[in-house]
């Protein structure tokens, strides 16, 4: 069974850049019949699809958020990473990573990693 | 992007209870619509994808129906373990998008 952990700062200062990694186990990044996903949850926004990426290197991010986002695979460690830049108090959230086969469309997301909280305060 | 409007945004139950929660979304979304259950502090779990169908090791008491754009799920005997808040989620287009949540509580 196929288990995702985020990991990375919890607290930054505005304007500096969001670095995420989840490593996956129990499945492999490299598998052409899933996405790989970021997701966050915040009071003000609720659950809200950050963007996501596939083997084959084809990305998808939201529109609200793609000036600032970039995504990456690391295959030799079985992870995948975010990047967000330039953030502010509203980029504050719970961070989660999660899977999505790639029959569902734009993501059904069947594996979630237990979240990483985020915090943005000077 | 499509906006997915959730009814009501809480519910207070009893164990034993049948309890229905609507969602609709802005366009039709064919058959592209899941319902997730998150407990405080923990990720969403998957419950239902493609209206219907129950995910691996979800109980039968759960059920999802509708089409287009309004969609229900149904929790037929509520236990104290469904005690949470549920969302609905399109994946229809590009970005996904979810329910603002019901909560579901005593």
């Amino acid at each position: 069974q196929v288990q995702l952990q985020e990991s990375g700062p919890g607290l930054l200062k505005p304007s500096q850049t969001l670095s995420l990694t989840c490593t996956v186990s129990g499945g492999t990044v490299s598998s052409a019949g899933y996405y790989w996903n970021w997701i966050r949850q915040s009071a003000g926004k609720g659950l809200e699809c950050i963007g996501r990426l596939h083997s084959s290197g084809r990305t998808d991010y939201n529109p609200s958020l793609q000036s600032r986002v970039t995504t990456s695979l690391d295959t030799s460690r079985n992870q995948f990473s975010l990047r967000l830049t330039s953030v502010t108090a509203a980029d504050a959230a719970v961070y989660y990573c999660a899977r999505a086969p790639i029959a569902s469309n734009y993501g059904l997301f069947d594996s979630w990693g237990p979240g990483t909280l985020v915090t943005v305060s000077s | 992007d499509i906006q997915m409007t959730q009814s009501p945004s809480s519910v207070s139950a009893s164990v034993g209870d049948r309890v229905t929660i609507t969602c609709r979304a802005s366009q039709g979304i064919s058959n592209w619509l899941a319902w997730y259950q998150q407990k405080p502090g923990k990720a969403p779990k998957l419950l239902i994808y493609a209206v219907y169908s129950l995910q691996h090791g979800v109980p039968s008491r759960f059920s999802g129906s509708g089409s287009g754009t309004d969609f229900t799920l149904t929790i037929s005997s509520l236990q104290p373990e469904d005690f949470a808040t549920y969302y609905c989620q399109q994946a229809n287009s590009f970005p996904p998008t979810f329910g603002q949540g019901t909560k579901v509580e005593i």
